[in-house]
């Protein structure tokens, strides 16, 4: 039991180029999350899923794209990175019964910069 | 103002002390409370849940004043193991899925 999932764990764009993280997780829940988080700002919300082929927007969506095909993966692309976007990211996912909040369990992070 | 509001430290405090972390969140319809930790470089963790009646943990306790709309962490015997950032999180108004993280409060915990 993997739990949450990321890759790639580091990388490093140039302005203007394209790329896909991927994250999985194997614990069966039906909500998936991507954040970034940067020095003093805490974790902001990018996008979110509450089911295989349902997306959602979060706080700061512009720039990103997100797909969820499958139950277990949920993809955050970067059609047209800017410096902007160096952050940490992390993906999460929770269960979902009635109207509480479950523990979100959180990837490992993947760190981009872009140059 | 912002949703969670923590002070970011950092806490110095020397092995076997007590330390006690507030954090105020602004929205007063907020259901869910939770502390989580993060280590540096790593993702953030469950540490544990705050509830109405207060909860305690080992060595940890959490309280949540819901008058005041603050929560608070209060670690005991603190060890160095306990350094790390101390995250709080509250079920944001637009969705009670969707948390909202503090900013975090860093504590150092030295021998």
């Amino acid at each position: 039991n993997a739990g949450v999932t990321q890759t790639p764990k580091f990388r490093v764009l140039k302005t203007g180029q394209s790329m896909t993280l991927l994250c999985a997780q194997d614990m069966n829940h039906e909500y998936m999350y991507w954040y970034r988080q940067d020095p003093g700002m805490g974790l902001r919300l990018i996008h979110y899923s509450v089911g295989e082929g349902t997306t959602a927007k979060g706080e700061v969506p512009d720039g990103y794209n997100v797909s969820r095909l499958k139950k277990q993966n949920f993809l955050l692309g970067l059609e047209s990175a800017a410096p902007s976007q160096t952050s940490v990211y992390f993906c999460a996912s929770s269960h979902h019964w009635g109207r509480e909040s479950y523990e979100q369990y959180f990837g490992p992070g993947t760190r981009l910069t872009v140059t | 103002r912002k949703e969670v509001e923590q002070d970011p430290g950092p806490f110095n405090v020397p092995e076997g002390a007590t330390v006690a972390f507030n954090c105020t969140y602004s929205n007063s319809a907020s259901q869910s409370f939770f502390w989580y930790r993060q280590d540096c470089r790593k993702e953030p963790k469950l540490l544990m849940s705050v509830y109405s009646s207060g909860n305690e943990d080992g060595r940890f306790t959490a309280q949540l004043n819901r008058a005041s709309q603050y929560i608070s962490l209060l670690i005991r015997d603190s060890k160095l193991s306990d350094s790390a950032t101390y995250l709080c999180v509250v079920n944001g108004d637009t969705g009670f899925q969707k948390l909202v993280f503090g900013t975090g409060t860093r504590l150092l915990v030295s021998p």
